[in-house]
């Protein structure tokens, strides 16, 4: 399918670690790179992870992503309440010719 | 260090064209290694990808938006910019203009969006 999903929302405890999926198909996660993005409320998204598990240098390395097949997950340890944010995945789809993004997902520390 | 700065107005009546422009400061569009893209949020909703523009002047549009979408470049000026016409109440949205990478199709920067409403 040419839609990328993720869960609406996530939750854990200052501290702990949490991951947030993204599910895609062979067109889109399957042959092409994944990116990731926090949105923290009211600003724009920023680029979280790229080609799938990299980090750009200003991630903390809390932060981390894999791929395998059509789908992708990104992980994050040591929670901390400034985390709390949307965040969305995104590849290209090659069926579409478009990038798609997931629904985001709601990160809460509680 | 690259940034990106959206201008135009946030107010655009139904069935008018939407003109959004993107300034690029802190390095030139004419980059080889980048493409310049258009993104909207509707309030409460995922991403939707508009299109993107090479430096040499090729798009790509999204094709549920192809029929309505124009997106050109000026690298004299280094600014790219978005035309959507016939605007209706679903387009109203937060816009973003950001770089992607070409072929890994990653995104950064992006501007801080502007938010365009629909409304007679």
């Amino acid at each position: 399918q040419s839609v990328l999903t993720q869960p609406p929302s996530v939750s854990a405890a200052p501290g702990q670690k949490v991951t947030i999926s993204c599910s895609g198909s062979y067109s889109n996660i399957g042959n092409n790179y994944v990116s990731w993005y926090q949105q923290l409320p009211g600003t724009a998204p920023k680029l979280l992870i790229y080609d799938n598990n990299k980090r750009p240098s200003e991630t903390p390395d809390r932060f981390s992503a894999s791929k395998s097949g059509t789908s992708a997950t990104l992980g994050i340890t040591g929670l901390q309440t400034g985390d709390e944010a949307d965040y969305f995945c995104a590849a290209w789809d090659s069926s579409l010719s478009a990038v798609l993004f997931g629904g985001g997902t709601k990160l809460t520390v509680l | 260090q690259v940034h990106l700065q959206e201008s135009g107005p946030g107010l655009v009546k139904p069935s008018q064209t939407l003109s959004l422009t993107c300034t690029v400061s802190g390095g030139s569009i004419s980059s080889d290694s980048y493409y310049w893209s258009w993104i909207r949020q509707p309030a409460g909703k995922r991403l939707e990808w508009i299109g993107r523009i090479y430096p040499s002047g090729y798009t790509n549009y999204n094709p549920s938006l192809k029929s309505r979408v124009t997106i050109s470049v000026d690298t004299s000026k280094n600014q790219f910019s978005l035309k959507l016409n016939s605007m209706t109440a679903a387009d109203t949205a937060v816009y973003y203009c950001a770089r992607g990478v070409l072929i890994i199709n990653w995104f950064d920067p992006w501007g801080q969006g502007t938010q365009v409403t629909v409304s007679s």
